[in-house]
C-alpha cells in the first residue's frame, strides 16, 4: 500500500542553520504531496503542498519539491528560527485519505 | 468561523469504561476523519466519513465506533476504553474532491486541536 517515509529526528539545530527533512514516498499515480507541522500543544497545521511532479510548495521561508523520479518531497529553509521548533509531519493524499509520515522533531536553539 | 473545534481537551477514564469525543466543524466540508497520535507513529487513521449518513474505517478501526447524522458533527465513541487507547485523538475535515481541476484545491486538511485521552 501507500507509504510515507521521513527522516528520524530529533533534528537540534542553531538559529540561521540550514534544514532538510528528508521524505520519500511509496504511491500508484502522482498523489498530492503535503508538509504539516505541528507547534507544541496544538494540532496539525498545513505547511505546505504540492499536487503534480516538479511543483515546489512554499511557506513561511520553507519550500518542497515534488520529485517525481526520485519520489521525494524534501523540506528545505535556508536559515531557521527559534519559533520554527515544531513536529513536521510528510504526508500523502491516497484515495479519500491522508497517509502521514511518523514525524520529525525539530528543536532551534539560539 | 471557528474551524474544527474538538471537546474534551484532556480526559481520563478507567479501563472498560465508555465516552465520546466530540467534534464540529462549520466549514461545510464533506470529509471528516478521526486520527490517533502515538510516539513515534505519526498520525493514523482511525474511521472517516465522506458525507452525511457515510462512514468507513480506516487503519486502526478496532474499539471505536462512529456516526455522521449531520455535515457538522462527527463524534468518536470508545466503547469500553482500555489502556492501549491511551493517546491524542485528532478530528479532521475537508472539502469535497472531483475529478476536475477543482480537486486539487480540495486536499488541504483542516484539524481540530486534539482531545488527549489517558486510560488507566
Amino acid at each position: 500500500g501507500d507509504s510515507v517515509t521521513q527522516m528520524e529526528g530529533p533534528v537540534t539545530l542553531s538559529e540561521e542553520a540550514f534544514l532538510t527533512i528528508n521524505c520519500t514516498y511509496t504511491a500508484t499515480g502522482y498523489p498530492s504531496l503535503f508538509w504539516y507541522v505541528q507547534y507544541p500543544g496544538e494540532g496539525l497545521q498545513l505547511l505546505l503542498k504540492a499536487t503534480k511532479a516538479d511543483d515546489k510548495g512554499s511557506n513561511k521561508g520553507f519550500e518542497a519539491t515534488y520529485r517525481k523520479e526520485t519520489t521525494s518531497f524534501h523540506l528545505e529553509k535556508g536559515s531557521v528560527q527559534v519559533s520554527d521548533s515544531a513536529v513536521y509531519f510528510c504526508a500523502l493524499k491516497s484515495g479519500n485519505k491522508l497517509i502521514f509520515g511518523a514525524g520529525t522533531r525539530l528543536a532551534v536553539h539560539p | 468561523n471557528a474551524g474544527v473545534t474538538q471537546t474534551p481537551k484532556f480526559q481520563v477514564l478507567k479501563t472498560g469504561q465508555s465516552m465520546t469525543l466530540q467534534c464540529a466543524q462549520d466549514m461545510n466540508h464533506e470529509y471528516m476523519s478521526w486520527y490517533r497520535q502515538d510516539p513515534g507513529m505519526g498520525l493514523r487513521l482511525i474511521h472517516y466519513s465522506v458525507g452525511a449518513g457515510i462512514t468507513d474505517q480506516g487503519e486502526v478501526p478496532n474499539g471505536y465506533n462512529v456516526s455522521r447524522s449531520t455535515t457538522e458533527d462527527f463524534p468518536l465513541r470508545l466503547l469500553s476504553a482500555a489502556p492501549s487507547q491511551t493517546s491524542v485523538y485528532f478530528c479532521a475535515s475537508r472539502e469535497r474532491g472531483s475529478s476536475s481541476g477543482r480537486a486539487r484545491s480540495a486536499d488541504t486538511q483542516y484539524f481540530g486541536p486534539g482531545t488527549r485521552l489517558t486510560v488507566l
